[in-house]
């Protein structure tokens, strides 16, 4: 079973700040997936990473498959950018997400 | 464009009563559909995956069931909740064949036990 561990859990920065993300799994994955959280609890997903880095915006996305690790990051961060941010990993040979608990992001003005 | 839709999006149910969520999907033919569940305080937890008609397979024992009557439309049910059945239930979808396929989520259901 693919253990997930994200960290910080919380996570307070002021506006503008360069924030960044952890996430860290056990066992080989095809695919890590970085999700958006906001306080109604819809969920938006962000990045589908296999290798290297992707780029949306302001946010990117790291994975370094041999450490089994990745980073989010947000630059130049915005107090809309406040919600959770979810870690979730798809074991190689299966189709299941396992989801990291979560990292409680908010950005003050 | 494939869409999900998922609902209710809140819901507060007696202790005992029978519980139907439903969950469709459009813009696509045969994916494979998953219900999940966040607990207070704990990560997401598959519950149920769907790679077809009828085809449901289980991952945690418990008083829910799902069912897949349709291509597209996937339904989880209890006949009577728990109290710990209180939780936020997330329906998602991904396509089945493609080997590096991404998920795309509905927009969750709050269920509140009383």
């Amino acid at each position: 079973k693919n253990e997930v561990e994200q960290s910080p859990q919380n996570l307070t920065a002021q506006e503008g700040e360069f924030i960044t993300i952890n996430c860290s799994y056990s066992v080989g994955i095809s695919a890590l997936h970085w999700l958006q959280q906001h306080p109604g609890g819809g969920i938006v997903s962000l990045f589908m990473l296999s290798s290297g880095k992707k780029k949306h915006g302001r946010l990117i996305a790291t994975i370094n498959i041999q450490e089994k690790h990745s980073s989010l990051h947000i630059t130049a961060s915005h107090p809309r950018d406040s919600a959770v941010y979810i870690c979730a990993v798809r074991t190689t040979g299966s189709y299941q997400l396992t989801f990291g608990k979560g990292t409680k992001l908010s950005v003050i003005p | 464009s494939q869409t999900i839709h998922q609902w209710p999006a809140t819901l507060v149910q007696p202790v005992g009563s029978p519980l139907s969520l439903e969950c469709t999907v459009e813009g696509t033919s045969n994916p494979n559909l998953y219900w999940y569940r966040q607990a207070a305080g704990r990560g997401l937890q598959l519950l149920f995956y769907s790679v077809g008609i009828g085809q449901i397979s289980s991952e945690v024992p418990q008083n829910l069931s799902a069912s897949r009557p349709q291509d597209r439309q996937f339904i989880l049910s209890s006949k009577k909740l728990l109290l710990s059945d209180s939780g936020f239930y997330l329906c998602a979808w991904s396509v089945r064949v493609v080997p590096n396929y991404g998920y795309t989520f509905g927009s969750g259901t709050r269920l509140t036990v009383v």
